[in-house]
């Protein structure tokens, strides 16, 4: 069946380091991708989407790409804030289903 | 617009009684999705719900769990019988028709059964 597997954390970073967290994802169809963020003690936020290869979804300074031809989406962003400190997870859907297919999270916790 | 509401947000149960939670989606969505997340995972799919029809159920749906959403509005998932293994953050999300929509979530509901 479809699957998304992410990268495990922790990642610990130094504020204005670069962010990578890595999705890799197995689907039968042509899904849509998300990363979702998940602040401290609040719901799931959704951070940036791509619904088709060669796509990419931006939001606050994060980026990821749909790629097909590896079935990644990873999540990147070029200077990490304190504030970016979070679980952030990746997800799949429309693949045959409106169900969402998430990632275990990754936990990112970025030092001042 | 002020979002997907959950209520209640804790709710902590002996093992063998019945809960039920409420969601409030966004106004003009039409789907209604449940989802649970337990400790160091992501969400997992559970049900979910275009207008009043429950449309999806997931094989973690046992028969100790139900959902309805009787006039396509709020949902409620109830749990009869708990077991400590019910014990996580259930969550609600919901989005417009058409395609893979974003789906917005609520704050979720923390079951601790003891």
């Amino acid at each position: 069946g479809d699957s998304v597997t992410q990268m495990e954390g922790p990642v610990t970073l130094s504020e204005e380091a670069f962010l990578t967290i890595n999705c890799t994802y197995t689907a039968t169809g042509y899904p849509s991708l998300f990363w979702y963020v998940q602040y401290p003690g609040e719901g799931l936020q959704l951070l940036l989407k791509a619904t088709k290869a060669d796509d990419k979804g931006s939001n606050k300074g994060f980026e990821a790409t749909y790629r097909k031809e590896t079935t990644s989406f990873h999540l990147e962003k070029g200077s990490v804030q304190v504030s970016d400190s979070a679980v952030y997870f990746c997800a799949l859907g429309g693949s045959g289903t409106y169900k969402y297919i998430f990632g275990t999270g990754t936990r990112l916790k970025v030092l001042a | 617009d002020t979002g997907v509401s959950q209520d209640p947000r804790h709710k902590i149960t002996k093992r063998g009684q019945n809960v039920t939670f409420r969601c409030d989606p966004i106004s003009e969505h039409n789907r209604l999705y449940w989802y649970r997340q337990t400790l160091g995972q992501g969400p997992e799919f559970l049900t979910y719900f275009q207008n009043e029809a429950q449309l999806e159920k997931s094989r973690l749906l046992s028969d100790r769990f139900s959902a309805e959403r009787p006039k396509g509005s709020f949902s409620t998932l109830e749990i009869q019988r708990t077991e400590q293994g019910d014990s996580a953050m259930y969550l609600c999300a919901s989005s417009l028709d058409g395609g893979a929509r974003e789906q917005y979530f609520g704050p979720g509901t923390r079951l601790t059964v003891t």
